[in-house]
């Protein structure tokens, strides 16, 4: 089973920078798994915030930004502030058509 | 505007089958790939099911033969079908638009309690 890596949690200063990563429990992330990327905020439902690796859905500010680093899908977010704390996930299309969850990062802005 | 409009979420007893309903208004059902998504208290999402633009179903392992997803042209409608449901089908559920192999936009979930 395909299990798509995260980093439970992460702070950042306001005004700092923070990147999360997504992984595979085996294998590297390329763009061909077309790398997603989505905030939650308690009680409500999820925000898409990046796809195609580093395409901001609209609306979305520029201080976060997709991309490939290494063996992993990035997101980095330049410039904290304290209403992007939330919990972040990442999406991995697989071959079969199906699509995975990352275990989600919770970011605290303090 | 776009928007998509969730119901059918209820309490059920382990066993029980249900039916899930997303509205969808300002797209079209037809030509749109629709996934449904679920998150259990305290949890991460999970991706359940897709319906591509041409029809083609995809089902996650942990759904598959249990779930079904489904759509009603003439009302605009995505369904997931449950069935034979568990207590750890409990969740929040969610339809999403599919665009470029993201979810673009997310209904605002309903939710499912198996007890």
């Amino acid at each position: 089973q395909t299990v798509v890596t995260q980093e439970p949690s992460l702070s950042v200063s306001p005004g700092g920078t923070v990147t999360l990563t997504c992984g595979l429990s085996s294998g590297s992330v390329s763009t061909a798994y077309f790398p997603s990327w989505y905030q939650q905020t308690p009680g409500q439902a999820p925000r898409t915030v990046i796809h195609n690796t580093h395409i901001r859905s609209f609306g979305v500010p520029d201080r976060f930004s997709g991309s490939i680093l290494g063996n992993k899908a990035a997101l980095t977010l330049t410039g904290a502030q304290a209403d992007d704390e939330a919990d972040y996930y990442c999406v991995l299309k697989m071959g079969s058509g199906s699509y995975v969850f990352g275990t989600g990062t919770k970011v605290t802005v303090l | 505007e776009v928007q998509m409009v969730q119901s059918g979420g209820s309490l059920v007893q382990p066993g029980e089958s249900l039916r899930l309903s997303c509205e969808v208004f300002g797209f079209t059902v037809r030509t749109s790939y629709m996934s449904w998504v679920r998150q259990a208290p305290g949890r991460g999402l999970e991706w359940l099911s897709g319906v591509t633009d041409g029809g083609t179903t995809y089902y996650a392992d942990s759904v598959e033969g249990r779930f079904s997803i489904s759509s009603d042209n003439s009302k605009n409608t995505l369904f997931l079908q449950m069935n034979t449901v568990q207590t750890e089908d409990t969740a929040v559920y969610y339809c999403a638009r599919m665009f470029r192999d993201a979810f673009e936009i997310w209904g605002p979930g309903t939710t499912v309690t198996v007890s």
